[in-house]
């Protein structure tokens, strides 16, 4: 089993639904939880970022994280065609530095 | 503010080859990382700075790959005799290195050995 679990879809929705992508995790000592978003050929950009467990809103996104279910949500609100891409869920222990440990991305595309 | 740059975007070698691949940190950022991208897989960590140093470089396959950043901000990740294998997207990330260990990522250089 992988420190990190993530359903790689592809995942197709309408303009305007609201998107659900979501990661499992085993490591008990991740604290730190984020998402990227990918476009193709490109660099991975950092979506969300959160601490331990809660909720965190930007705009149309929206961030969940539960340790004692040890899964993580990002929910995209009224989503645009620019949504599409790939969404990488990536996790931390608290030690200063430590690398992230990426589920495999979700891809996602939204139709206009 | 600029971004992590990294160059070349694209190296096409052939097996056996040396190649360098370069990574330029968002200014101010004290940590730098290297993760290696395949097709359909999220990053996975090869080597993490803090300064000068190499703070773990648990994630490197083996003694082809090394990396170095002998100013504490440009950093060179190095591949001896490149293997068909190696081909994949190489990622660079900065950041402060302190608790919140946010990382930015750059725009990565894809690797074809052929």
């Amino acid at each position: 089993q992988k420190e990190v679990e993530q359903d790689p879809g592809p995942l197709s929705v309408p303009e305007g639904a609201i998107v659900s992508l979501n990661c499992t995790y085993s490591n008990s000592a991740f604290q730190y939880f984020m998402w990227y978003r990918q476009y193709s050929r490109k660099g991975p950009e950092l979506l969300m970022y959160t601490y331990s467990s809660g909720n965190k809103e930007d705009g149309r996104f929206t961030a969940q994280v539960d340790k004692s279910s040890k899964y993580i949500s990002l929910f995209i609100r009224d989503s645009q065609p620019s949504d599409s891409a790939t969404y990488l869920c990536a996790m931390s222990t608290n030690q200063a530095g430590t690398a992230l440990i990426f589920g495999k991305g979700t891809t996602l595309s939204v139709s206009s | 503010g600029a971004g992590v740059s990294q160059t070349p975007s694209n190296k096409v070698t052939e097996k056996g080859k040396y190649v360098e691949l370069r990574c330029d940190p968002i200014s101010g950022h004290t940590a730098l990382y290297w993760y290696r991208q395949s097709l359909g897989q999220g990053p996975e960590f090869l080597i993490y700075f803090q300064g000068t140093g190499a703070a773990d470089d648990s994630g490197l396959p083996n003694d082809r790959f090394f990396a170095v950043r002998p100013e504490g901000s440009v950093s060179t990740l190095k591949i001896q005799r490149t293997e068909r294998g190696d081909s994949a997207v190489y990622l660079c990330a900065s950041g402060f290195g302190g608790g919140n260990n946010e990382q930015f990522f750059g725009p990565g250089t894809r690797l074809t050995v052929l």
